[in-house]
């Protein structure tokens, strides 16, 4: 199994200020056929369900605000809040789909305001 | 709108199965595959595996082959997930989702309300 490691565990930011979580996958998700990284991106609120962020890296889901990007290619991925809002305040989750049918989740990132 | 809508909350005890029923409504059933991840309270997300409603195939996680099974019923545009030989490490919320894009296995774009699994003697 590709292995997904989140980094940092938590961090917490200042409204108005940037937030930057890492994910590194065990593999490189990157597939050279179509030249598309598997890596999807979540937001997991307290007592919701997660809501999918990003896909193939760095195409925004519709409604997400564009303050949220993605980036990173291979093994080593991105996901940047500029100008952190309250509503930000979530667990993020990396997860890749590079192993057809068989999904794994980074271990999250909690993010909160100082 | 695009809707996945799960059964309630379970108590189960040691040993015992648990079945789970996630209902789709909003889009064609078949087109896209299901997915269902747990979540231990307090932890992260853990997938569990995947449903072709079309077909009915399924591929799980290493550690849930043998103990789960997914499967669905294209007369009412449910699939159902369900564990056996519970511990109490299973209690968690499990939630289905639908696909991102149809006959895929990408990654969650909609999600159920989740179902928590209780496991206690």
């Amino acid at each position: 199994d590709i292995v997904m490691t989140q980094s940092p565990d938590s961090l917490a930011v200042s409204l108005g200020e940037r937030a930057t979580i890492n994910c590194k996958s065990s593999l490189s998700v990157l597939h050279t056929s179509n030249n598309k990284n598997y890596l999807a991106w979540y937001q997991q609120k307290s007592g919701q369900p997660p809501k999918l962020l990003f896909y193939w890296a760095s195409t925004r889901e519709s409604g997400v605000p564009d303050r949220f990007s993605g980036s990173g290619s291979g093994t080593d991925f991105t996901l940047t809040i500029n100008s952190l809002q309250a509503e930000d305040v979530a667990v993020y989750y990396c997860q890749q789909y590079y192993t057809p049918h068989s999904l794994t989740f980074g271990g999250g990132t909690k993010v909160e305001i100082k | 709108q695009v809707q996945l809508v799960q059964s309630g909350a379970e108590v189960k005890k040691p040993g015992a199965s648990v079945k789970i029923s996630c209902t789709a409504s909003g889009y064609t059933f078949i087109a896209y595959y299901i997915h269902w991840v747990r979540q231990a309270p307090g932890q992260g997300l853990e997938w569990m595996g995947i449903i072709n409603p079309s077909s009915g195939g399924t591929n799980f996680a290493q550690k849930f082959q043998g103990r789960v099974t997914m499967t669905r019923d294209t007369s009412t545009d449910t699939v159902y997930m369900d564990l056996n030989t519970l511990t109490s490490e299973d209690t968690a919320l499990y939630f289905c989702a639908r696909d991102l894009s149809p006959g895929s296995s990408l990654a969650g774009a909609y999600w159920g309300q989740g179902t928590l699994v209780t496991v206690s003697s």
